[in-house]
């Protein structure tokens, strides 16, 4: 059971450059979460999505973009990267009223 | 406004030696309070949901306390490998399901 995965685990960006996260999990959760946690910030909801094909912004969602086309996969895209999304990205899972599950993380870097 | 708390930053105690972390909330209505693991490079790991005061929760070396304004995670005896970063966190009732996280407390277990 491989629970939440994150894909690529590392990334390195130049400034203006874009792409894609991938999120997926085999839980058959219906909500999914994309955070971004920054030394000293704790963890900020970027965007969330209640069920396939719905999206909803979170607490810091400007620069970003997410979909969610299947139930068990959630994507989140940085359209032209900016050293300020330099973060460690995690995705996470949950029923409505549970615990989240979280993937490993995505470390990016924007130079 | 809806906020956590989490105290002290950073803790570090002697194997053996039991202490308490401690987190405060501010929230209009509590639908749960979440206590997470998290090792160094990976995702938090969920431990504990508590939903009302008075409730109590544990596992191994840990016991979750839940009061109107704040939870509190005691520690029996810890040991090095019990060394993470705690994070806690709340969900309203009024919240769509999203958590608000408090920056966590950093702690070192000395063998």
């Amino acid at each position: 059971n491989a629970g939440v995965t994150q894909t690529p685990k590392f990334r390195v960006l130049k400034t203006g450059q874009s792409m894609t996260l991938l999120c997926a999990q085999d839980m058959n959760h219906e909500y999914m979460y994309w955070y971004r946690q920054d030394p000293g910030m704790g963890l900020r909801l970027i965007h969330y999505s209640v069920g396939e094909g719905t999206t909803a912004k979170g607490e810091v969602p400007d620069g970003y973009n997410v979909s969610r086309l299947k139930k068990q996969n959630f994507l989140l895209g940085l359209e032209s990267a900016a050293p300020s999304q330099t973060s460690v990205y995690f995705c996470a899972s949950s029923y409505s009223y549970s615990g989240y599950t979280f993937g490993s993380g995505t470390r990016l870097t924007v130079v | 406004e809806d906020q956590v708390t989490q105290s002290p930053e950073a803790l570090r105690l002697q194997e053996g030696e039991s202490s308490s972390l401690n987190c405060s909330y501010t929230v209009s209505g509590l639908r749960g309070l979440f206590w997470y693991r998290q090792d160094p490079g990976k995702g938090p790991e969920f431990l504990f949901t508590l939903y009302s005061a008075g409730e109590e929760k544990e596992k191994e070396r840990l016991k979750a306390t839940l009061t109107k304004k704040e939870s509190f995670l005691h520690i029996t005896a810890p040991k090095p490998e019990d060394s993470a970063t705690y994070l806690c966190a709340v969900q309203a009732l009024d919240s769509n399901y999203q958590l608000i996280w408090g920056a966590g407390t950093k702690l070192i277990i000395k063998p």
